[in-house]
């Protein structure tokens, strides 16, 4: 039982590139969810699901992307990375709008 | 933010004393929770509290909430080296929202 697994921990990009970081739960949970952390400060919800096929849109969601094909899977599409992307993203999962379940992180570089 | 803030923004203190934080928050709720981070790591759960309850227990924590006023606490009694860390807590259902946290550093 690995729990949320988030790939990769680290990520330098170039402005206007793009990429998806990868978030996974082996735990059956329904609700998933994408946060950006900016140093100093709180989480900041940046979109969710509630199942599979069901996404929708958090406090910061311009400039990401998400889908939700299957329960297990939650990617995060960064689509023209921009410096102000420059975050440590969590992916998060939870049963039943309860307790929450996170990742380790990405740390992610836009230069 | 559509959570509120905690308070105070940093804490200083001796281990073997008490530490509290405090959380305010703006919508009605089903339940708040209170999440540890460790620097550089993922949020943890520590604990649960629901909206018709007023207090809840968790070995050292202790969480009160006081739905009228939109606010919850946080005490760690006791406290240790270990528990320096980020405190945030999260209200929501669907959407959960966190305050910027409360940074305690205990001092051995």
């Amino acid at each position: 039982n690995a729990g949320v697994t988030q790939t990769p921990k680290f990520q330098v990009l170039k402005t206007g590139q793009s990429m998806t970081l990868q978030c996974a739960q082996d735990m059956n949970h329904e609700y998933m969810s994408w946060y950006r952390q900016d140093p100093g400060m709180g989480l900041r919800l940046i979109h969710y699901s509630v199942g599979a096929g069901i996404t929708d849109q958090g406090e910061v969601p311009n400039g990401y992307n998400v889908s939700r094909s299957t329960t297990e899977d939650f990617p995060l599409r960064l689509l023209s990375a921009a410096p102000s992307q420059t975050s440590v993203y969590f992916c998060a999962s939870s049963y039943a709008g309860e307790k929450l379940f996170f990742g380790s992180g990405t740390q992610l570089s836009v230069l | 933010s559509q959570q509120g803030e905690e308070d105070p923004q940093a804490l200083s203190i001796q281990e073997g004393e008490n530490a509290t934080m405090n959380c305010s928050y703006k919508t009605s709720i089903n339940n708040l929770q209170w999440y540890r981070q460790n620097s550089g790591r993922g949020l943890v759960h520590l604990i649960l509290i629901r909206s018709n309850e007023r207090e809840k227990h968790s070995g050292r924590l202790r969480v009160t909430l006081d739905t009228s006023k939109k606010s919850s606490s946080l005490l760690i009694t006791a406290s240790r080296a270990a528990d320096t860390a980020s405190y945030f807590c999260a209200t929501g259902l669907n959407k959960f929202y966190f305050g910027s946290g409360t940074k305690l550093n205990v001092k051995p």
